[in-house]
């Protein structure tokens, strides 16, 4: 079975601080892929990666950044936390080609005060 | 144009009730298309890859018209559980870069 897993299920910072959010699956897939998930605009791509230290932009990677220093784990990092950045992330990892399932992890709330 | 389009429902159906989803993609060129499962405060969960011939797996048909660019699915026979938000998901060109509907609610109602 897949398992992909996120550091912290809820999550409460202030405006200004920097967050960093580690997601981690143990099925050794090239792909991994964050996402954040708000009402009425579904699942948005942040960044995704294809390789160790290899990353690409995805629609909204605006105030973020990631790190994919091993294969496994796959780090969102949000520099300067503003309250428009308060949301649902998740993480997904797939195996390579197109037809391949996404895996994603329990997701971490995130509420910027 | 959004480049994937769903109804957000709710859609409220008794148990038992047969129920069909539409979704609408606007890029012609999509070569993959899924069905993901989303429970309330839960990720995302894939229930069925769409093939350009259809498929079916048990209660669920998934179909994939090409033409009109949309694809259905279609639950027959429906549980409680089958309770929970769908959401349509379309690959575009040879990235893995996959683009979800805002997804549909269904509610089955004893």
């Amino acid at each position: 079975d897949v398992k992909v897993t996120q550091s912290s299920r809820y999550l409460v910072k202030r405006t200004g601080e920097k967050v960093f959010l580690e997601c981690v699956q143990d099925m050794d897939h090239e792909n991994m892929f964050w996402y954040r998930q708000d009402p009425g605009l579904g699942l948005r791509l942040i960044y995704f990666s294809y390789d160790v230290k290899m990353k690409e932009k995805g629609d909204i990677p605006e105030g973020y950044s990631v790190s994919r220093e091993k294969k496994e784990r796959f780090s969102l990092i949000l520099e300067s936390a503003s309250t428009n950045q308060t949301s649902m992330y998740l993480c997904a990892s797939s195996a390579g080609g197109i037809q391949e399932t996404q895996y994603f992890g329990p997701g971490t709330r995130l509420l910027v005060l | 144009r959004k480049e994937v389009e769903q109804d957000p429902g709710p859609f409220n159906v008794p148990e038992g009730a047969t129920v069909a989803f539409n979704c609408t993609y606007s890029n012609s060129a999509s070569q993959s298309f899924f069905w993901y499962r989303q429970d309330c405060r839960k990720e995302p969960k894939l229930l069925m890859s769409v093939y350009s011939s259809g498929n079916e797996d048990g209660r669920f048909t998934a179909q994939l018209n090409r033409a009109s660019q949309y694809i259905s699915l279609l639950i027959r026979d429906s549980k409680l559980s089958d309770s929970a938000t769908y959401l349509c998901v379309v690959n575009i060109g040879a990235t893995n870069k996959l683009i979800f509907g805002t997804g549909t609610l269904l509610a089955v109602q004893p």
